[in-house]
């Protein structure tokens, strides 16, 4: 199994409510991370976990937090998001955390979310 | 983390090679350089990656310049499912970020 799953596929909420991503990888990979994507341009980085360890925050404001409950699950908790919030939100996972050679990213197909 | 210039798009006819550029002129001697191609509705995946050498695989090839400044994606043959956002993205050894550029669009003509 090489898939990244990501739920849900499509998420609206309002700026009051709090919701949360979910990505699964079982291909034991000991890295995930969060990317952002806004629409015409590149994936950002905005989280990695490496061995169930937070090791990369890219600067994220504090409505956006991850987590990662086990190596195969990570989850990104949703709180107070403002408009400009919306984008695909993107999942990735890789062998190892330190990045060696041959440390391909697997990506989701991420899930769309609309913040009214 | 250095940065690669591709141009913003390109065309290509079906069953043609297709060579897409990538410049890195500032890549450090630890640097390894990775495409990934995102196509239409879905997440960027892997394509290949090289530090000094050539390199094959099944989906493409990648030819990097002795000086490693600049390198080249080669598909052999295009498809239309082909057709993508191909990033060029300088990857430091040992570390797990990847920094994506703006890309290049790959139109593919039936």
């Amino acid at each position: 199994d090489t898939e990244v799953t990501q739920t849900p596929k499509h998420l609206v909420m309002g700026m009051t409510n709090k919701k949360s991503l979910k990505c699964e990888q079982h291909m034991g990979h000991r890295a995930m991370y969060w990317y952002k994507q806004k629409a015409k341009k590149p994936p950002e980085l905005m989280f990695v976990y490496s061995y169930e360890k937070l090791s990369i925050n890219e600067s994220v404001p504090s409505r956006f937090s991850p987590e990662c409950p086990n190596s195969s699950l990570l989850n990104l908790h949703l709180h107070a998001l403002q408009p400009e919030d919306s984008a695909l939100y993107l999942c990735a996972s890789s062998q190892g955390g330190s990045g060696g050679p041959n440390n391909e990213q697997f990506f989701g197909p991420g899930t769309r979310l609309t913040v009214l | 983390d250095a940065k690669t210039t591709q141009p913003n798009s390109m065309e290509s006819n079906e069953e043609e090679p297709v060579h897409l550029p990538c410049n890195h002129s500032t890549i450090s001697g630890t640097d390894y350089i990775h495409w990934y191609r995102q196509l239409p509705s879905q997440g960027p995946e892997y394509v290949i990656h090289g530090l000094t050498s050539n390199v094959n695989n099944r989906m493409a090839s990648l030819a990097i310049a002795e000086d490693r400044k600049s390198s080249t994606l080669i598909l052999h043959r295009a498809t239309l499912r082909d057709a993508a956002v191909y990033y060029c993205i300088l990857r430091r050894v040992y570390r797990s970020r990847l920094t994506f550029g703006e890309g290049t669009q790959l139109t593919v003509n039936p």
